[in-house]
């Protein structure tokens, strides 16, 4: 069965900090996996997929298949990065996203 | 492009009644999935329609079911509503060309069960 694990329900970082959301996979095939992020009084919205390697607001995330993790990870933090993040993972291509429990990141001034 | 709209927006039903939640896609996109959000589970995928035809399903009872119009507008029913039941219930839509495509979500409907 496919799994997704976020460590961390809160995290809390200053300004200009760097941060990391923890996140960890389980699923023995070839996963596709995302970052949902979600600001306050708004939609449920895509911030990055593994496959498209690119940097969106300045957070990056790499896909390790060794440790089975997909951290999302930005340099300096800034106080509008402040929103819920959720992990997910597809399989197979298809249209099903299995999400892990989210992490709230707040971005003390 | 209109963004994913979710009707009604909130619900209040009692145990044992049904419900059914309607799910507009963006024009153009053919697949609607749903997801169940609760506090302690989280967001936990329905089902998938594509078509018309359900090509995905989640571990869900059989009191949820959905279908899918050839408008690409969807439908999910709830019969025989329990407690637990109550959840946010997001759908989300998404073109489907190549292997995966973005999915958009909608501002979800707010089931409450009394």
């Amino acid at each position: 069965a496919q799994r997704v694990t976020q460590p961390e329900k809160l995290l809390s970082v200053f300004k200009g900090a760097p941060v990391e959301l923890k996140c960890n996979y389980s699923y023995s095939g070839s996963p596709e996996l995302f970052w949902y992020v979600q600001y306050s009084r708004q939609r449920l919205q895509l911030l990055l997929r593994h496959i498209s390697r690119e940097s969106i607001k300045g957070f990056t995330a790499d896909l390790n298949k060794g440790e089975t993790s997909f951290h999302l990870k930005k340099p300096f933090a800034q106080e509008e990065d402040s929103a819920m993040y959720y992990c997910a993972l597809s399989t197979q291509g298809a249209q099903k996203l299995v999400f892990g429990q989210g992490t709230r990141l707040t971005i003390n001034p | 492009k209109a963004g994913v709209t979710q009707t009604p927006r909130y619900l209040i039903k009692t145990r044992g009644q049904q419900v059914t939640l309607s799910c507009s896609p963006i024009s153009g996109h053919r697949s609607v999935s749903w997801y169940q959000q609760t506090p302690g589970q989280g967001l936990q995928f329905l089902f998938e329609y594509f078509s018309e035809t359900q090509r995905n399903k989640g571990n869900f009872p059989g009191r949820f079911s959905g279908r899918q119009f050839s408008n690409s507008r969807s439908e999910m029913n709830v019969s025989t509503l329990e407690l637990g039941d109550s959840a946010l219930y997001l759908c989300a839509s998404s073109l489907v060309q190549g292997k995966y495509n973005e999915q958009f979500f909608g501002p979800g409907t707010r089931l409450t069960v009394l």
